[in-house]
């Protein structure tokens, strides 16, 4: 069985200052690892992804994420928010070992609000 | 490219009505999903395909059937409308090349069930 925990349902971040968004995974293999975006009535676009191989992930915007397997975590980075950064964040995971199945496993979301 | 397309955008529908919902993609996918979305409940699976002509239940079917008589469309249909059933509704839709490709989502279907 997969599951993710998104431990904080809303993040407050001055502008200009760092961004950490946090998600906690629990697989039975090794786990592949997504983060996706929510703007106000949009669907989810895709930010990055954790594979193998370097623990820090650079994706869209700015964004990294930083893959920590001793800790099954998996948070969402920002060095400098920008108050456009302000939507709703998802965590994704799904089990490399799941026999092949493509069905990821979604946090409930984090809102992210940054303070001009 | 268009990517993952959904209509309608809005709807209300009464109790007791059925309605289907249309999600077409253009990218060749495999697979694609119905997801709701309701606050502080995340996304949750309504219904998958895994290939044209292919369906399986995912971890809230009831009340929903779903067709993948074409690989680009996934219709998901309401049988008989419930209050419970109001939500917002996201297809999306990802290749199988490898189970660690993203999934593309459309813009979704915003439900309300008078």
């Amino acid at each position: 069985a997969q599951s993710v925990a998104q431990p904080e349902d809303q993040v407050n971040v001055a502008e200009g200052n760092p961004l950490t968004v946090k998600c906690t995974y629990s697989v039975s293999g090794n786990p592949y690892l997504f983060w996706y975006v929510q703007y106000p009535n949009r669907g989810l676009q895709f930010l990055l992804k954790y594979i193998t191989g370097d623990n820090l992930v650079k994706g869209s915007y700015g964004f990294e994420a930083e893959f920590n397997k001793s800790q099954t975590s998996f948070h969402l980075k920002k060095p400098s928010a920008l108050v456009s950064d302000s939507a709703l964040y998802f965590c994704a995971v799904r089990d490399r070992g799941s026999g092949g199945s493509y069905i990821p496993t979604f946090g409930r979301g984090t809102s992210l609000i940054v303070h001009p | 490219n268009a990517g993952v397309t959904q209509t309608p955008k809005f709807r209300v529908l009464k109790t007791g009505q059925s309605m289907t919902l249309l999600c077409a993609q253009d990218m060749n996918h495999e697979y694609m999903y119905w997801y709701r979305q309701d606050p502080g409940m995340g996304l949750r699976l309504i219904h998958y395909s895994v290939g044209e002509g292919t369906t399986a239940k995912g971890e809230v079917p009831d009340g929903y059937n779903v067709s993948r008589l074409k690989k680009q469309n996934f219709l998901l249909g309401l049988e008989s409308a419930a209050p419970s059933q109001t939500s917002v509704y996201f297809c999306a839709s990802s290749g199988s090349g490898a189970p660690y490709q993203p999934q593309h989502f459309g813009d979704g279907t915003r439900l309300s069930i008078l």
